[in-house]
């Protein structure tokens, strides 16, 4: 099982750029997951999906869109890059039992936006 | 949102010393989880909390469910070198997870 995987690890955007990452996973999770993550700041929730064809907004969801065709793919959509964006991006699921089923986490995505 | 407050930003000590993080919220927790995340990688769990007032022991790490459901604190005993990197408190919200902002730790050695 390669767990959560998350593409591109690195990716430098210029304002106005668009751009998506892909997150999969091969544990047939129910429950997908992306945060980005700033210093200091801990991680905020920006979108989640309990289920292929749905999405809901987390906690900073504005600037974002994603997609959920499939179950082991979760996308998350820059259609207008701004600098504020510029963070580190996790990806994450889990199975759909309880909420307190663990989630695991991908490496992340360190995306800049010049 | 529910927002959870932790506390040291962040801490450096000596290999061998005992190291103390907490984490509170002016909400109520049914759950809280305590992860790590090494330098370039992703959070991994490294506890779970699931009553209040329960203690809870991985290995070195000793962690405590609140009484009052709004807080929990975590233990690190006999520090090493590996345990460098960010902890985080967690707690489940509906269908999502909020995170505090996370503890550094730097041991030297």
């Amino acid at each position: 099982n390669a767990g959560v995987t998350q593409t591109p690890k690195f990716r430098v955007l210029k304002t106005g750029q668009s751009m998506t990452l892909l997150c999969a996973q091969d544990m047939n999770h129910e429950y997908m997951y992306w945060y980005r993550q700033d210093p200091g700041m801990g991680l905020r929730l920006i979108h989640y999906s309990v289920g292929e064809g749905t999405t809901a907004k987390g906690e900073v969801p504005d600037g974002y869109n994603v997609s959920r065709l499939k179950k082991q793919n979760f996308l998350l959509g820059l259609e207008s890059a701004a600098p504020s964006q510029t963070s580190v991006y996790f990806c994450a699921s889990r199975e759909k039992r309880t909420s307190t089923d663990t989630q695991y986490f991908g490496p992340g995505t360190r995306l800049t936006v010049l | 949102g529910q927002q959870l407050n932790q506390s040291p930003q962040s801490m450096f000590i000596q290999e061998g010393e005992d190291v103390s993080m907490n984490c509170t919220s002016s909400s109520i927790f049914n759950t809280w989880l305590w992860y790590k995340q090494d330098p370039g990688e992703g959070p991994v769990l490294l506890i779970a909390l699931y009553k209040a007032g329960e203690l809870t022991s991985n290995g070195r790490l000793t962690a405590q469910f609140g009484i009052t459901r709004k807080d929990s604190f975590l233990n690190i005993s006999a520090s090493i070198p590996s345990d460098v990197g960010i902890y985080f408190c967690a707690g489940p919200n509906n269908n999502d997870m909020r995170f505090g902002a996370g503890t550094r730790l730097t041991v030297k050695p």
